[in-house]
């Protein structure tokens, strides 16, 4: 079964700098998703970006971007100028493309992030 | 908004009751999805239907059962509730094709959630 991990329960970051968030996963495939998704105190459950298994080059949106890592089975998140706006739990998913799995998310644990003025 | 609608916002029920969850998926989704998120287990697949038929089966618990009807709406049941039921109910709801091909995405769409306290 595939698992997602994410190491780092919470993470602080000051408004404007950078912060990473890392997340690992495990999977035989080699065709899937990855997503990174954003959870607000209003807890719902927002896509922030999404990287496909196939392609090299790392997904970017605005100010995030992710270093995905096939061969290494790490996805992590780039957060520049960081934002009040940013702070947040945020949840690395993994989706398998293709097969009778396809469709379902499978989340890692979260990451808490906040962002201090 | 993400299109999705779910009812209620909140449940308080006591421990050994029956619930309905009602979602509505976005218009023309033909998948939902309904996810746990709770303290213990944090965000969890609990199954998916494909224009009204199960297609996928995560951990869902046997007192737990789910349906998707002709006009696409899903209810998830929950039944003989535990104080460990309490939780964070999502649906979520995708066009989703049977079939996959490279280039192919569905976007799952979130509604905002049942809050459910079992007391």
């Amino acid at each position: 079964a595939q698992t997602v991990t994410q190491s780092q329960p919470e993470m602080s970051v000051q408004e404007a700098e950078t912060v990473t968030l890392s997340c690992t996963y495990d999977t035989s495939e080699s065709d899937y998703y990855l997503f990174w998704y954003k959870q607000p105190p209003s807890r719902q459950m927002i896509l922030v970006i999404r990287q496909e298994a196939y392609k090299q080059q790392n997904a970017t949106e605005n100010r995030f971007s992710v270093n995905f890592q096939k061969a290494a089975k790490s996805f992590s998140l780039k957060i520049s100028d960081s934002q009040l706006g940013d702070a947040a739990m945020y949840f690395c998913a993994y989706q398998e493309a293709g097969g009778t799995s396809y469709g379902k998310l499978t989340f890692g644990q979260g990451t808490i992030l906040t962002v201090h003025p | 908004d993400s299109g999705v609608t779910q009812t209620p916002k909140h449940l308080i029920t006591a421990t050994g009751q029956r619930v309905t969850l009602r979602c509505s998926p976005r218009s023309g989704d033909l998948s939902v999805y309904w996810y746990q998120q709770s303290l213990d287990q944090g965000l969890q697949f609990l199954i998916q239907y494909y224009n009204g038929e199960e297609r996928a089966k995560g951990n869902i618990l046997e007192r737990f059962s789910a349906q998707q009807f002709p006009d696409l709406h899903s209810e998830l049941n929950l039944s003989s509730l535990e104080l460990g039921d309490s939780a964070l109910y999502f649906c979520a709801s995708s066009a989703n094709e049977l079939f996959w091909d490279r280039g192919d995405y569905n976007e799952q769409f979130f509604g905002p959630g049942t809050r459910l306290t079992v007391l």
